[in-house]
């Protein structure tokens, strides 16, 4: 089955600079990549999403890349505030029978004021 | 629209009881699936379904049954509870593709917290 692997676990930078959290994913045949941003006891809410027919997909700030050969999709968040800080999740799903999400470990952001 | 509901928001259970975690959806998904978030990790499929009377494991299935009667609700059941099974639950529900522009796209209940004591 599908295995997600996400990288790095904890992430500290200054407001204002940049954060890139990536991921790498098994099974070639995914084809939906959602980024999921979870605060402190709330539930996982979607960011952004990319499908496998693009490249890159940008909103705002936050922008992810996608790299099908490689198997690996990347998190862009700019201009990081300190309401970015949160543990964002990535995740990988097929248009089977199923869409069944996939998840990463998560990366736990801290953005330092 | 309330979107997913999960009940109850907290529960306490001794080893070996058994429990029926709550979970409603009122946006007519056909999909939806159970998921497991232990502190400080990412979170494991349990079970899913992609439509009432159809359910099929996850990742993480052991433990756990579910039931799918209807489109709206599918239940997480825990016979036997153990230590092991502490953890946040979440519950999500997602279009079939073309039923809305983000055809993929999970929404969560906001989560029961089991702690098995």
């Amino acid at each position: 089955g599908e295995n997600v692997e996400q990288h790095p676990s904890t992430l500290s930078v200054q407001e204002g600079d940049s954060a890139v959290i990536k991921c790498t994913y098994s099974d070639s045949a995914s084809n939906y990549f959602p980024w999921y941003k979870q605060e402190l006891g709330k539930r996982p809410q979607l960011i952004i999403d990319i499908r496998s027919n693009v490249g890159e997909k940008k909103d705002q700030r936050i922008a992810v890349t996608l790299n099908k050969t490689a198997k690996h999709f990347s998190l862009h968040i700019t201009e990081t505030q300190p309401e970015d800080s949160a543990v964002y999740f990535c995740a990988a799903s097929k248009k089977d029978s199923s869409y069944k999400l996939i998840f990463g470990s998560g990366t736990r952001l801290l953005v330092r004021p | 629209n309330a979107g997913v509901t999960q009940t109850p928001k907290f529960r306490i259970l001794k080893i070996g009881q058994s429990m029926t975690l709550q979970c409603t959806q009122d946006m007519n998904h056909n999909y939806m699936y159970w998921y497991r978030q232990d502190p400080g990790m990412g979170l494991k499929l349990i079970y899913y379904s992609v439509g009432a009377g159809i359910t099929d494991k996850g990742e993480v299935p052991n433990g756990y049954n579910v039931s799918r009667s209807t489109t709206e609700d599918f239940p997480l059941r825990l016979e036997l509870a153990a230590p092991s099974q502490t953890s946040v639950y979440f519950c999500a529900s997602s279009p079939t593709a073309g039923q809305g522009s983000q055809d993929t796209e999970a929404f969560f209940g906001q989560g029961t917290r089991l702690t098995v004591v």
